[in-house]
């Protein structure tokens, strides 16, 4: 499973259009890249997967350059229900099994009033 | 609103004793998976399932970790004995697949 490097925490104000990057350089051709958000004593939330190009839901959109080393999280016009620790995974967890699958460290969005 | 429900949500128990930690996946879900978060290591997974089969447990420590599923709506893991270093949440998601996965709410587990 391709490691990913994403910032460990970003701040933003109410209203703003948020963008979470995701390094992982060593992905492979079949790698998909999914997204979570996990807020406190709660467990992750699946929030958008994609594998190339643009993918966008009611709740994010994820941007994905041709050469697929790296991704972005977009959230529009975020709340301050969108506190949260966001992870960026990469992989085909039945490829290549537990011991490679990392979740990270992710990125600790703080919304401010 | 179909939901992974986990039991217990919180477990104290003294080093040595046998836990068990119970999930009940979505119906309809063919993947299970267990996982276990702590502040030093984050999520880590420790072993999951497709169809009931265990596929992989490379992430579990083999020797006091055991992970079952008896049936579809049930998914068991259990340490025996337990020690202080298992204190941590543990997670049990289930999905179609191993992308998109849907989480429980957890079982805090304190070893003293």
């Amino acid at each position: 499973l391709a490691k990913t490097t994403q910032p460990i925490s970003m701040d933003s104000y109410e209203g703003q259009e948020v963008n979470i990057t995701c390094s992982h350089n060593n992905i492979a051709t079949n790698d998909y890249i999914t997204w979570y958000q996990q807020f406190p004593s709660q467990g992750p939330r699946f929030i958008i997967q994609g594998y190339k190009t643009k993918v966008t839901n009611e709740v994010a959109s994820l941007f994905i350059p041709a050469d697929r080393k790296s991704s972005t999280l977009s959230l529009p016009r975020v709340s301050l229900s969108d506190t949260a620790v966001y992870y960026c995974l990469v992989g085909d967890l039945f490829q290549t099994g537990a011991n490679n699958l990392f979740f990270g460290t992710g990125t600790r969005l703080t919304v401010i009033p | 609103d179909a939901r992974v429900t986990q039991t217990p949500r919180h477990k104290v128990t003294e080093m040595g004793q046998e836990v068990t930690m119970r999930c009940q996946p979505i119906l309809g879900h063919n993947t299970v998976f267990w996982y276990r978060q702590t502040m030093m290591q984050g999520l880590e997974l420790l072993a999951y399932f497709r169809n009931r089969a265990p596929l992989d447990d490379s992430g579990m420590p083999k020797d006091r970790f055991s992970a079952e599923m008896p049936d579809a709506t049930l998914a068991t893991l259990k340490i025996q004995p337990s020690e202080p270093r298992d204190s941590a949440v543990y997670f049990c998601a289930s999905g179609l697949g191993s992308y998109e996965q849907y989480f429980g709410p957890g079982t805090r587990l304190t070893v003293t």
